[in-house]
């Protein structure tokens, strides 16, 4: 089993308000990222865990704040956002955060803010 | 620092067709190579990989060799079909890059009956 998946599917916020995405996997990885792509551009990396614990973020503005409870979830919580964070949200896991082993993606969270 | 350079789209093809991608590299270490593809609305799919130099990955009638030589990982499929139409990208993981995948701008293909 190779799934990662991701709740939402789609948001909708206001520039108020406070949300989070979810990603769960139960593949047994340790390295969890997430991502932003906007349209017709490569996916963007923001955030990497590897073993539980932040071990890169891309310069990502503060409204941005993730959480990795477990080895198998991971969270990103959403406040005050502004108009142009409107994107997909990608969550990827991979065996590890060393070495070269493919990333798994889930399906994303499409988000918009008003 | 690392890049992936891929070919521009869209690629407009006819079903049965062949389909080839180029995609060139740099990397300073010793990079895995993959290709990603992304249908409309949906995440990226794993579609194949190369960890080393004259590795050939493969998956869904697709191939593509890791030259060396050449800095290349060009994607190939023999004849395609519609449901192939869909954005492929072209990534690089490096063995000093902490798992970061550095992706090329990716290339539209669209497939018609």
């Amino acid at each position: 089993d190779t799934e990662v998946t991701q709740t939402p599917k789609h948001l909708v916020m206001g520039m108020t308000n406070k949300k989070s995405l979810k990603c769960e996997q139960h593949m047994g990885h340790r390295a969890m990222y997430w991502y932003k792509q906007k349209a017709k551009k490569p996916p963007e990396l923001m955030f990497v865990y590897s073993y539980e614990k932040l071990s890169i973020n891309e310069s990502v503005p503060s409204r941005f704040s993730p959480e990795c409870p477990n080895s198998s979830l991971l969270n990103l919580h959403l406040h005050a956002l502004q108009p142009e964070d409107s994107a997909l949200y990608l969550c990827a896991s991979s065996l590890t955060g060393t070495g070269n082993y493919e990333q798994y993606f889930g399906p994303g969270t499409r988000l918009t803010v008003t | 620092g690392n890049s992936v350079t891929q070919m521009e789209g869209p690629v407009t093809l006819s079903e049965e067709a062949f389909l080839t991608i180029n995609c060139t590299y740099t990397a300073t270490g010793y990079p895995s190579l993959f290709w990603y593809v992304q249908y409309p609305g949906e995440g990226l799919q794993l579609l194949l990989k190369a960890t080393k130099a004259d590795d050939k990955g493969s998956n869904k009638g697709f191939e593509a060799t890791y030259r060396k030589e050449t800095t290349s990982f060009h994607l190939e499929k023999g004849s395609v079909q519609v449901s192939d139409s869909a954005v492929y990208f072209c990534a690089l993981s490096d063995t000093d890059s902490w798992g970061k995948l550095q992706f090329g701008a990716g290339t539209q293909v669209v497939v018609t009956p």
